[in-house]
């Protein structure tokens, strides 16, 4: 089955500054990748996502890139916000019965003011 | 907006007792998913089911079991509760189309004495 590992497990940036989540997964047939934004006591909610056949989508601050090739995706947020402070999820799924979702570990995001 | 309902937000079990947690969904998606959500261990899945009455293992079936006898009501059976299944569970649904997000409940948080 699809195996996702994320890396940094924890992240604590100046507010201004950019943060950087990298995912790895391990499924080639994988083709649809979404990130999901965590903050205390709420539900996970999806802050955007990415097909196969795009290399690279943003909105706004935040943008995914994707490497098909070395099976690896990315989370930028640029200019954070102490309201960026959040656990950040990516995850990996593929075109199949259920099509169920396999997550990462998870990014606890940390924007000092 | 998709509504994901979990029946409770906080329960406290004994070892040993049988565990219901209900979800219900009002947007007639198709498929359903239980997560578990533990620190350090991102969301792993238990159980998902595509359609009514059918249902798959996820990556962490042991000592759990679902009902999907109607299309917007799945349930998580913990047949006889241990110590070590106290955690979030979150419920989620997806529509049939793979590149879709996940919508999550509120999610319940179950302890185990």
């Amino acid at each position: 089955g699809e195996n996702v590992e994320q890396h940094p497990s924890t992240l604590s940036v100046q507010e201004g500054d950019s943060a950087v989540i990298k995912c790895t997964y391990s499924d080639s047939a994988s083709n649809y990748f979404p990130w999901y934004k965590q903050e205390l006591g709420k539900r996970p909610q999806l802050i955007i996502d990415i097909r196969s056949n795009v290399g690279e989508k943003k909105d706004q601050r935040i943008a995914v890139t994707l490497n098909k090739t070395a099976k690896h995706f990315s989370l930028h947020i640029t200019e954070t916000q102490p309201e960026d402070s959040a656990v950040y999820f990516c995850a990996a799924s593929r075109k199949a019965a259920g099509n169920k979702l396999t997550f990462g570990g998870g990014t606890r995001v940390l924007v000092k003011p | 907006d998709v509504k994901v309902t979990q029946s409770s937000r906080y329960l406290v079990k004994r070892t040993g007792e049988k565990v219901f947690l209900e979800c219900v969904q009002d947007m007639d998606h198709e498929n359903m998913f239980w997560y578990r959500q533990d620190p350090g261990l991102g969301l792993r899945l238990i159980y998902f089911s595509y359609d009514v009455k059918m249902k798959e293992k996820g990556d962490i079936p042991e000592g759990y079991s679902v009902s999907r006898e109607k299309k917007e009501r799945f349930s998580l059976i913990l047949e006889s509760a241990s110590t070590n299944q106290t955690s979030m569970y979150l419920c989620a649904t997806r529509p049939s189309s793979y590149n879709s997000p996940l919508h999550f409940g509120n999610g319940t948080r179950l302890t185990v004495t």
